[in-house]
């Protein structure tokens, strides 16, 4: 089955700075790989996403990037402010409806401003 | 996106008892869907995949017995721990997945229920 790791476990950074965050999976089969922040206490939500057709996507202060052949997967998040402060998760498995996705550990994040 | 519904958001109860947590796709339907649990500062671990009129699917080390789950309609699904104990106690999150269109395969999230047991 598919195992994802994440690393860093913690990572802090200055505001205003970029910060990363990488992940491997061990499933070459898998061909989604979201990435989801969490607030203490509340749901995980979607702030990210790449399919494997593509190497590298784009929303604003936020990019994601795939190495198929490396089996990576990197989240960045540039200028970083206060609110970014959470917990980070990355996860991997099929597009396809039904199948499941499996979590890395998570990245606490802290902005210091 | 699609939009899942869980309930209770918090629930304490006596050592023994049962509880049961609702998880309900709003906007859509929903023939599978997973029921993951995290402890604190812990990521979240896969423990069922519910499936819509047939018996779910349960990941290695999760005891069918003690965590029951059905999923008697397109949009429900329950999680019932049965004489839960304090080891029990966690935060049980149901998602589901986006069926169709330009979002197919995104996973979304219930509130979750925090479970603590006395």
């Amino acid at each position: 089955g598919e195992n994802v790791e994440q690393h860093p476990s913690t990572l802090s950074v200055q505001e205003g700075d970029s910060a990363v965050i990488k992940c491997t999976y061990s499933d070459s089969a898998s061909n989604y790989f979201p990435w989801y922040k969490q607030e203490l206490g509340k749901r995980p939500q979607l702030i990210i996403d790449i399919r494997s057709n593509v190497g590298e996507k784009k929303d604003q202060r936020i990019a994601v990037t795939l190495n198929k052949t490396a089996k990576h997967f990197s989240l960045h998040i540039t200028e970083t402010q206060p609110e970014d402060s959470a917990v980070y998760f990355c996860a991997a498995g099929p597009m396809e409806y039904g199948n499941k996705l499996v979590f890395g550990a998570g990245t606490i994040l802290r902005v210091k401003s | 996106g699609a939009v899942v519904s869980q309930h209770p958001s918090w629930v304490i109860c006596k050592s023994g008892t049962s509880v049961k947590i609702e998880c309900r796709s709003l906007d859509f339907q929903a023939t599978t869907m997973f029921w993951y649990r995290q402890f604190p500062k812990q990521s979240l671990m896969l423990m069922a995949t519910s499936n819509e009129g047939s018996k779910a699917t349960y990941e290695q080390g999760v005891e069918k017995d003690k965590f029951l789950i059905n999923h008697a309609s397109l949009t429900l699904s329950t999680l019932t721990v049965t004489s839960a104990h304090p080891e029990d106690s966690s935060f049980y999150i149901c998602s589901a997945r986006e069926l169709a269109g330009e979002r197919t395969g995104e996973l979304f999230f219930g509130e979750g229920s925090r479970l603590t047991v006395l």
